[in-house]
């Protein structure tokens, strides 16, 4: 059985912090995507990284995945109230599935 | 741009009644997808359709049926209802089958098996 550990799996912060999830396996993905979900909706796609290494970022927040495809992790800079929400990791094993991590619910206060 | 709509948005059930949940897409997707997700466990898959008729075992296939005669239409089906499935469900599209290819989702239904 495939698994996608995320962690911390709840992180509440101050804003204008700094933090970083992490997205954990034993298996290799051939690509990686992190999505955002707010209460009462659906997630929606932050980013894909598909190459060891690759490093992607959106406006303050920086994707970097492993160099062994394992991994990946979330950095958030200076965190806004806007941020908050559950993040949740994706990896790609075949042509149409993915393995879900169970999600980072992250809050910021203001 | 509708995108992914689902419906109904949230039912209760008793225990050995049937239902249908609803998905339709208006992006001409030829991939589309059933999740459940409960607390702590993530988005688990259910059932998936790369195509107009055809359809697909999931992780947690067990007690739910899938039908997909039109391309923009995936319907699931709980045949009888346990307290088990009790979780909010999603469906999702995308347009190809590359895995890295987005997901886009419905806003879920929330379903509750008394």
């Amino acid at each position: 059985t495939q698994l996608l550990e995320q962690s911390p799996q709840f992180l509440s912060i101050q804003e204008g912090e700094n933090l970083t999830v992490y997205c954990n396996s034993s298996s290799v993905f051939s690509s990686l995507q992190w999505y955002r979900q707010e209460p009462g909706e659906g997630p929606v796609l932050l980013v894909t990284v598909v190459t060891g290494g690759e490093v992607k970022k959106l406006k303050r927040l920086t994707f970097q995945f492993g160099d062994a495809r394992k991994d990946s992790s979330l950095h958030i800079t200076a965190a806004q109230p806007g941020d908050t929400g559950l993040y949740l990791c994706a990896g790609a094993y075949s042509n149409y599935q993915l393995i879900w991590g169970a999600g980072t619910k992250l809050i910021i206060k203001p | 741009n509708a995108g992914v709509t689902q419906t109904p948005k949230f039912r209760v059930l008793k225990t050995g009644q049937s239902m249908t949940l609803l998905c339709a897409q208006d992006m001409n997707h030829e991939y589309m997808y059933w999740y459940r997700q409960d607390p702590g466990m993530g988005l688990r898959l259910i059932h998936y359709s790369v195509g107009e008729g055809t359809t697909a075992k999931g992780e947690v296939p067990d007690g739910y049926n899938v039908s997909r005669l039109k391309k923009q239409n995936f319907l699931l089906g709980l045949e009888s209802a346990a307290p088990s499935q009790t979780s909010v469900y999603f469906c999702a599209s995308s347009y190809s089958t590359r895995v890295r290819q987005p997901q886009h989702f419905g806003d879920g239904t929330r379903l509750s098996i008394l």
